[in-house]
């Protein structure tokens, strides 16, 4: 298996909704990492695992609460999110630097 | 500011030419990577060059590195109506804490057909 999944593809909540979004891969890698991507804009950096530790936090708002419940599931929990944070959300994983990306869930926030 | 800038920032080809799209960085790096994006969906992993190599090719891809000027090209050959999409250069920086890329901005190519 050579693919990183995420679900859902795409969600539609409101700004006082509870949501989670997820990541499974199964390729071994031991550092998975969260992306945010607006349009026509390269992704930006949220979140960093590191052998299931939080290793970095690029100063992203409380209202997302990153999870790694085991080496091959990523966990992302949105609350009380504003319109702005409406983006494609990825996805990744690593092993030796290079980073697989997954196909992103699209989150619309109204 | 973003590690990697890109230019062009939009090229438009016919089928069968080549493609060119280069990138700059700034820091020091051990690896640059490039992805391909098709119309906001996920990121395809197209290359990886560590920071002593100097070319690697890929099939049509060729990239290649220079880190006197930190800069990196991505040649894409007898381009394909199905080549169309956003291609992004990432810089990598490894540590303790994991690998963290910095994309540059994009460059969009379009291949007529």
């Amino acid at each position: 298996d050579t693919e990183v999944t995420q679900t859902p593809k795409h969600l539609v909540m409101g700004m006082t909704n509870k949501k989670s979004l997820k990541c499974e891969q199964h390729m071994g890698h031991r550092a998975m990492y969260w992306y945010k991507q607006k349009a026509k804009k390269p992704p930006e950096l949220m979140f960093v695992y590191s052998y299931e530790k939080l290793s970095i936090n690029e100063s992203v708002p409380s209202r997302f609460s990153p999870e790694c419940p085991n080496s091959s599931l990523l966990n992302l929990h949105l609350h009380a999110l504003q319109p702005e944070d409406s983006a494609l959300y990825l996805c990744a994983s690593s092993l030796d630097g290079e980073q697989f990306f997954g196909p992103g869930t699209r989150l619309t926030v109204l | 500011s973003q590690q990697g800038e890109e230019d062009p920032q939009a090229l438009s080809i016919q089928e069968g030419e080549n493609a060119t799209m280069n990138c700059s960085y700034k820091t020091s790096i051990n690896n640059l990577q490039w992805y391909r994006q098709n119309s906001g969906r996920g990121l395809v992993h197209l290359i990886l060059i560590r920071s002593n190599e100097r070319e690697k090719h890929s099939g049509r891809l060729r990239v290649t590195l220079d880190t006197s000027k930190k800069s990196s090209s991505l040649l894409i050959t007898a381009s394909r109506a199905a080549d169309t999409a956003s291609y992004f250069c990432a810089t990598a920086r490894i540590g303790t804490s994991g690998s963290r890329l910095t994309f540059g901005e994009g460059t969009q190519l379009t291949v007529n057909p």
